[in-house]
């Protein structure tokens, strides 16, 4: 079965200071894989998707992600961190053409003036 | 608001009612799907319906748990005689075929506390 694991639980930056998160998965196939963001009273937001092509993969509000097969990583990154950027990080990988999600537990960023 | 719409938002209830929880997707969405998400974890998916059919139904957790989507259009989540490690967070999304694979939409989902 599929899993996703993100390594840290909190994360906390400085602002106008670089960001990563970091993301695990376990799949037998190519996968499908997401990421979304939970801000507070909000619903989760996707901000990125890798389904094949260019490991690369740029998203909303300044964030990119990189595919690394060998690693089984799908590290959520952005240069310059914001106080809006305050939130919970998801990290996906999709089943059944992406329609079943398994989610990591989540990573909570918060940020210092 | 076009959003994805959840009633009711916040629901409390003793152990062993039954409680419905009530998801209007996006209105051109045909995919709507059920997550629960409990404190401190990631959502956990439950199960999905493309127009009024339910496509997977497999990881609901208990056969108290139940969802319908009689018209294709809103979607109804019940859970029978609940249980105290059913206090959750219940989220809807809904998504179309035309936006590719896994781009969901989210509603501000529905928390339940079971007494």
């Amino acid at each position: 079965a599929q899993s996703v694991t993100q390594p840290d639980i909190h994360i906390t930056v400085s602002e106008g200071a670089s960001l990563e998160l970091r993301c695990n998965y376990s799949y037998g196939a190519t996968p499908y894989l997401f990421w979304y963001v939970q801000s507070p009273g909000q619903g989760l937001q996707l901000l990125l998707k890798y389904f094949s092509g260019d490991t690369l993969v740029q998203g909303i509000k300044g964030f990119e992600a990189e595919f690394k097969r060998s690693q089984s990583s799908f590290n959520l990154r952005k240069p310059s961190v914001h106080w809006s950027d305050a939130a919970e990080y998801f990290c996906a990988v999709g089943e059944n053409a992406g329609n079943m999600l398994t989610f990591g537990g989540g990573t909570r960023l918060m940020v210092k003036p | 608001d076009t959003g994805v719409s959840q009633d009711p938002r916040h629901k409390i209830t003793k152990r062993g009612q039954n409680v419905t929880f009530r998801c209007d997707p996006i209105s051109e969405h045909n995919r709507l799907y059920w997550y629960r998400q409990t404190l401190g974890q990631g959502p956990e998916f439950l199960t999905y319906f493309q127009n009024e059919a339910q496509l997977e139904k497999s990881r609901l957790l208990s056969d108290r748990f139940s969802a319908e989507r009689p018209k294709g259009s809103f979607s109804t989540l019940e859970i029978q005689r609940t249980e105290q490690g059913d206090s959750a967070m219940y989220l809807c999304a809904s998504s179309s075929n035309s936006q590719g694979l896994g781009e969901l939409f989210f509603g501000e989902g529905s928390r339940l506390t079971v007494l």
